[in-house]
């Protein structure tokens, strides 16, 4: 069974709100999660590493102002795209490393942004 | 429902040895299709891609996939392995025509000896 979830798998928005996109852990506590985005007929792109009990670390070009981070517990950790844009419509994933180290990991089923 | 699944889940090879690690998926749409490596304690990077064309790709670190649509399948394979490739290698499959959901087999853990 599934051991990472996401929720809302889909959703869409209008220009200008916030979505909110959780990422869980079902068996097992993380202290870190990733987040990654794809675009269309392009690979997976790491925007940020969720941290629990600190902040998030970014990667670079990506606007932490605009993707908030928030690693709420030990098996939460949220996304939040602020004042949504068309060119934010991306197809978002998690992932949670399985044990200790980051070695290998559990990827969420994704979400399904669409900004209109 | 779509689904991505890779056979091996662990594999230990010696170096030199060839290598050829299966993932297919069940989907009868339009696919794009990709292989993925994660080294200990780093992020995912990408080894290679399939979108169109020639179904044979290489990628890099002389990695090679070959896309069979008649068998649903995307194998990776490197002639020949060295200990550098010790990491997880994943197989992921956007499904188009799906909102282009992507879906990661879980993984195959491949560790070469010395």
């Amino acid at each position: 069974g599934a051991v990472v979830s996401q929720h809302p798998s889909r959703v869409i928005c209008k220009s200008g709100t916030s979505v909110k996109i959780e990422c869980r852990s079902l068996d097992f506590q993380a202290t870190t999660m990733f987040w990654y985005r794809q675009f269309p007929k392009q690979s997976l792109m790491l925007m940020a590493t969720s941290n629990e009990g600190s902040k998030a670390t970014y990667e670079q070009g990506v606007e932490k102002d605009k993707f908030l981070i928030n690693h709420a517990s030990l098996t939460l950790s949220t996304l939040t795209v602020t004042s949504a844009h068309p060119e934010d419509s991306s197809f978002y994933i998690c992932s949670v490393p399985r044990g200790l180290s980051t070695d290998t990991q559990y990827f969420g089923p994704g979400t399904r942004l669409t900004v209109l | 429902a779509q689904s991505v699944s890779q056979h091996n889940h662990h594999v230990i090879l010696s170096e030199a040895a060839s290598l050829e690690l299966g993932c297919n998926y069940s989907y009868g749409g339009t696919v794009n299709l990709f292989w993925y490596v994660q080294y200990p304690g780093q992020h995912l990077q990408l080894l290679l891609k399939y979108f169109s064309g020639d179904p044979l790709v290489k990628g890099i670190k002389g990695f090679e996939a070959e896309f069979i649509k008649s068998k649903f399948s995307f194998n990776l394979r490197k002639p020949s392995v060295q200990w550098s490739d010790t990491a997880e290698y994943f197989c992921a499959v956007a499904f188009m025509n799906r909102d282009d959901k992507i879906i990661f087999g879980k993984g195959t853990r491949l560790h070469i000896l010395p």
